[in-house]
């Protein structure tokens, strides 16, 4: 089955750090640019950022420029969020996708920054 | 940046009304345009790319159409399952934008 499965959202402090995970499954992975997108309560769909088939090339919006890395494992099948000095602002529910034409897509996890 | 600009940002319509949705980008994008349906707790589901291709297994009262800077959705007949919101998202390049978003209602 054609999968993407996210993990590692959860209640974080301002000015804390989460990473995120995404394991893939049913579809060959490492051919395939991976993005994460976001949807704060209320609002609608942002795109955070973007990583290459191989890894090498990584975009980033300009609101999580800085202080967001993506990277993937093509050996795990995995693509990672870490987000530090996380701010207010980026409570959303976080989903990993294909890049591009997403016809893939996780379930979203919930990541949220209060004190 | 590329800027997407979706009309109407809400629409009240009936089921087997036709209903149409726009979607303008501040420069060209060509073709390289999808259009993702959201629920409420779901993941978006991928209805069009390339600005007209149906996604396998939509079903086909969607279509998509138009180039550049002006592209629609339709729902040919809409049915009960389709009330939702529907966003543009252009793929040409880095950032990737999603238009604002257009909730359809029930009337």
């Amino acid at each position: 089955e054609v999968q993407l499965l996210e993990s590692g959202g959860g209640l974080v402090q301002p000015g804390g750090s989460l990473r995120l995970s995404c394991a893939a499954s049913g579809f060959i992975f490492g051919s395939y640019a991976m993005t994460w997108v976001r949807q704060a309560p209320g609002k609608g769909l942002e795109w955070v950022s973007s990583v290459s088939a191989s890894g090498t090339e990584r975009n980033y919006a300009a609101s999580v420029k800085g202080r967001f890395t993506i990277s993937r494992d093509n050996s795990e099948k995995t693509v990672y969020l870490q987000m530090n000095s996380l701010r207010a602002e980026d409570t959303a529910v976080y989903y990993c996708a294909k890049d591009g034409k997403s016809d893939i897509w996780g379930q979203g996890t919930l990541v949220t920054v209060s004190s | 940046d590329i800027q997407l600009t979706q009309s109407p940002s809400t629409l009240s319509a009936s089921v087997g009304d036709r209903v149409t949705i726009t979607c303008r980008a501040s420069q060209s994008v060509s073709n390289w345009l999808a259009w993702y349906q959201k629920k409420p707790g779901k993941a978006p589901k991928l209805l069009i790319y390339q600005a007209s291709t149906l996604q396998s297994g939509v079903p086909s009262r969607f279509s998509g159409s138009g180039s550049a800077t002006e592209f629609s959705l339709t729902i040919s007949s809409l049915q009960p399952d389709d009330f939702a919101t529907y966003y543009c998202q252009h793929y040409k390049n880095y950032p990737r934008t999603f238009g604002q978003g257009t909730k359809v209602e029930i009337k």
